[in-house]
């Protein structure tokens, strides 16, 4: 079946303009998270979706960051105002949650943001 | 304070030797889960293994092994005979406990393995 999608998967832009990002989850799955990625870097965990629960938005950076997640399906990641430092790899994953913890996270390709 | 602590950010192995990808954890929840992934070149994620605390045995998955102590709080992954296709970056991650979704991961380990 389909995995995660993301789109776009490359963005550039101006510093001060926002940018949507936009990811596919795998149907079916009520978990979705996104994490960024700067140039070899880890991964940072930025905000989590579990079916019709309040998002856990504890790492994202700033108030300029947002994300909503439409009909537990879609969801978009919205950065305002972007800065050079917002330039990274946008990662996102979903899984089937189960009671466990052994649900695996599939990744999209990810959205590389470039700010100039 | 690091959750997930993997303390070498770069390794050079020879191809058909073993490796073992070091990963420390800090956790106060008795219920958690741990996993490896590994990251080519294209920047896609791919799972490898998983292990949950009250698993009894260490987890494998083919070549991929999970040296899992409890007591150290140490998740080490062992790629046994190791091939050309395992240079890649390798991320441990962990959900921490029942009450929290979030995975978070460690800064990983770039593997090179050499010909």
């Amino acid at each position: 079946g389909a995995g995660v999608s993301q789109s776009p998967s490359n963005k550039v832009t101006e510093k001060g303009k926002d940018v949507e990002l936009r990811c596919d989850p795998i149907s079916g799955h009520t978990a979705l998270y996104w994490y960024r990625q700067s140039l070899g870097q880890g991964l940072e965990f930025l905000i989590y979706f579990q079916g019709n629960s309040a998002p856990d938005k504890s790492g994202l950076p700033s108030d300029r960051f947002s994300a909503e997640r439409t009909g537990g399906s879609v969801s978009t990641l919205t950065i305002q105002r972007t800065q050079q430092e917002d330039s990274a790899v946008y990662l996102c994953a979903s899984s089937l949650r189960l009671a466990g913890y052994q649900e695996t996270q599939y990744f999209g390709p990810g959205t590389r943001l470039l700010v100039l | 304070a690091q959750k997930i602590t993997q303390t070498q950010p770069g390794m050079f192995v020879q191809e058909k030797e073993a490796v073992t990808l070091d990963c420390t954890y800090d956790t106060s929840d008795p219920s958690y889960g741990l996993f490896w992934y590994k990251q080519p070149s294209s920047g896609e994620m791919i799972f490898l293994i998983y292990q949950g605390s009250y698993d009894q045995q260490n987890a494998t998955e083919g070549r991929y092994s999970l040296n899992f102590q409890k007591a150290r709080k140490s998740a080490n992954l062992v790629i046994s005979a190791s091939q050309l296709g395992d240079s890649a970056m390798y991320f441990c991650a962990m959900r921490e406990s029942i009450r929290d979704d979030k995975i978070i991961f460690g800064k990983g380990t770039r593997l090179h393995i050499l010909p």
